[in-house]
């Protein structure tokens, strides 16, 4: 089926600096979400994007939190500056219509903060 | 807010033994009902939805009827395999038809045994 990919895998970074989630979606969708799981808790909402715009982000969306698909390249989640509490996996997903339609996951990117 | 519950795991059965997973959830909208599953080292990927109350999903074996009345939509299988060993999750996606946002349960890990 529809594969979505997500660079890296995994990533250290030490508290304060930045890092740059990458995520390359199915080809046709339009559609792109970002969900965070903290270890052995539920995976939650962070935000969804459509036409190049945010349409709603929850409060773990914090202002450090940023966004963007620069002209159908990498739909990507920027962190600035990163903080202990951004220690998670972070799945990137995205769907062609929005709604109820089905969502296509990556395998997620594990980000631990030092 | 909206919420997912679900049992807690881990799970484990034998092969051939029958399984429920239940499933309850609170919103105030018009959900749409889903459950995802998850493989080691993959993202959650539909196992099947249901957008309408008192209507059945299914899929490779296992069923759920959305119950709108008991807010409930238990994953049943009558008989599983080794294969079925992964992560649950059930899920919810609000009324808001634009936005897509999916509300998870904390998951259920689920061992078979052969």
């Amino acid at each position: 089926g529809p594969k979505v990919l997500q660079i890296p895998s995994h990533q250290i970074i030490d508290m304060g600096q930045m890092v740059t989630l990458n995520c390359d979606p199915v080809s046709n969708h339009l559609y792109f979400y970002w969900y965070k799981q903290i270890l052995g808790q539920q995976m939650e909402f962070l935000v969804n994007f459509y036409n190049g715009k945010v349409m709603e982000k929850s409060k773990l969306f914090k202002d450090q939190f940023s966004v963007e698909r620069p002209d159908g390249s990498y739909f990507t989640l920027k962190i600035q500056p990163t903080a202990l509490e951004d220690s998670a996996v972070y799945f990137c997903a995205s769907s062609f219509w929005g709604g109820f339609a089905e969502q296509f996951f990556g395998p997620g990117t594990r980000l631990t903060v030092l | 807010g909206d919420s997912v519950t679900q049992t807690e795991g881990p799970v484990t059965l034998s092969e051939g033994t029958s399984l429920t997973v239940n499933c309850s959830y609170e919103t105030k909208q018009y959900p749409t009902l889903f459950w995802y599953v998850q493989y080691p080292g993959e993202g959650p990927q539909l196992l099947f939805k249901v957008p309408k109350a008192n209507e059945k999903g299914s899929n490779r074996g296992f069923e759920a009827t959305y119950n709108k009345e008991a807010t409930s939509f238990h994953l049943q299988k009558a008989s599983v395999q080794e294969s079925d060993s992964a992560v649950y999750y059930c899920a919810l996606s609000d009324g808001n038809y634009n936005q897509g946002k999916l509300i998870f349960g904390q998951g259920t890990k689920l061992s078979i045994k052969p």
